[in-house]
């Protein structure tokens, strides 16, 4: 069964600080992996995806193979990028398979 | 182009009844998933429909089906409603894959909150 692992319920940082939301998974295949993110008040919707390998709002992510991790990472946090950040995984035949999300807070 | 609608936005049911919650998804997108969020679970996949055909189906009971119409919307139902069905359930809509198992990108709808009482 594929399974994604957000170890972090809730993440603050200051304005201006590298920011790193975790994400690992397990899944025997080759995944696709993605991060949505829900900001306040707004829809789901999608960030990035590892096949993209662009930088989103100054969000990059690298699929790891090896350590099954896909992490999230900025390397100056904006106020505006306080949000619930999902990682998630599509294998195949069980559609998307979600972590539990981070929430991230910016602090001024 | 206007993003993906789901009708009602809020219910509330008791114990044992059904309910029919629908999604209209963006124009041109045939494929229709649906998810079911709690804040124990998180968001769990439902099921996906394309071309009015089930094509993925998650881990849930059979109390819960649904079903894809010719003009792409959708429905989901769910029988014999228990205390636990009480979620936020959320039907995304994006363009069929060109490639075969690659997941495209999903566009959410705002979602139906269910009370079951």
């Amino acid at each position: 069964a594929q399974r994604v692992t957000q170890p972090e319920k809730l993440l603050s940082v200051f304005k201006g600080a590298p920011v790193e939301l975790k994400c690992n998974y397990s899944y025997s295949g080759s995944p696709e992996l993605f991060w949505y993110v829900q900001y306040s008040r707004q829809r789901l919707q999608l960030l990035l995806r590892h096949i993209s390998r662009e930088s989103i709002k100054g969000f990059t992510a690298d699929l790891n193979k090896g350590e099954t991790s896909f992490h999230l990472k900025k390397p100056f946090a904006q106020e505006e990028d306080s949000a619930m950040y999902y990682c998630a995984l599509h294998g195949g035949a069980d559609g998307l398979t979600f972590g539990k999300g981070t929430h991230l807070i910016i602090q001024p | 182009k206007a993003g993906v609608t789901q009708t009602p936005r809020y219910l509330i049911k008791t114990r044992g009844q059904q309910v029919t919650l629908s999604c209209s998804p963006i124009s041109g997108h045939r494929s229709v998933s649906w998810y079911q969020q709690t804040p124990g679970q998180g968001l769990q996949f439902l099921f996906e429909y394309f071309s009015e055909t089930q094509r993925n189906k998650g881990n849930f009971p059979g109390r819960f089906s649904g079903r894809q119409f010719s003009n792409s919307r959708s429905e989901m139902n769910v029988s014999t409603l228990e205390l636990g069905d009480s979620a936020l359930y959320l039907c995304a809509s994006s363009l069929p894959s060109g490639r075969a198992r690659m997941q495209e990108t999903q566009y959410f709808g705002p979602g139906t909150r269910l009370l079951v009482l």
